[in-house]
């Protein structure tokens, strides 16, 4: 079992609508997330970190993360055809700052 | 404030060779990691280092190397090259109250 899972998609999402992405983990002792999009041919950009249980919003952004279900989610609202790219879920493991745990990552496409 | 600075952004290279590329951090930030991507294997975790230390490595061969400066600079190297090093060289700059700010990496081919 991979240490950290995406669905590798791609997410087809009509323009407006909300794309729904999720990462699921496999260390109980995980302490930070985070979500990086990354578009072709460049480095990935991050766009969401999450620490603690529950929501957290950033513009049209929002993180959520269930510790107990070792889920971490991201929701695009009015998703836009800019969104379209591939979004990297990513861990930072217990006692292990600098290590990175990264998924394979969601390609989103958005259409108009 | 300046971002993370990755040279060179490509690289050609004959297998055999060895190579070296140069990651600036953000200023502040004493963590600088590597990764690998390519297509098949995804980002993969190189090594950190932290104030001229090695914290962590993944799960590379010894042909992979690194090391940092003490103004936080880090250099990794990749001696006897062969094809499948072709990839996506990243370093990431980090600190807990940041997190981590990747640069634009380095393009590797091996031919």
């Amino acid at each position: 079992q991979k240490e950290v899972e995406q669905n590798s998609g791609p997410l087809s999402v009509p323009e407006g609508a909300i794309a729904s992405l999720n990462c699921t983990y496999s260390d109980r002792g995980s302490q930070s997330f985070f979500w990086y999009r990354q578009y072709s041919g460049k480095s990935p950009e991050l766009i969401m970190s999450i620490y603690s249980n529950g929501d957290k919003e950033d513009g049209r952004f929002t993180a959520q993360l269930n510790k107990a279900s070792q889920y971490v989610s991201l929701l695009i609202r009015d998703s836009q055809p800019s969104d379209s790219a591939t979004y990297l879920c990513a861990i930072h493991l217990t006692d292990s700052w600098g290590k990175l745990q990264f998924g394979a990552g969601t390609q989103v496409v958005v259409t108009p | 404030k300046a971002g993370v600075t990755q040279t060179p952004r490509y690289l050609i290279k004959t297998r055999g060779q060895q190579v070296t590329l140069s990651c600036s951090p953000i200023s502040g930030h004493r963590s600088v990691s590597w990764y690998q991507q390519t297509p098949g294997q995804g980002l993969q975790f190189l090594f950190e280092y932290f104030s001229e230390t090695q914290r962590n490595k993944g799960n590379f061969p010894g042909r992979f190397s690194g090391r940092q400066f003490s103004n936080s600079r880090s250099e990794m190297n990749v001696s006897t090259l062969e094809l499948g090093d072709s990839a996506l060289y990243l370093c990431a700059s980090s600190n807990p109250r940041d997190g981590y700010t990747f640069g634009s990496g380095t393009r590797l081919t091996v031919v």
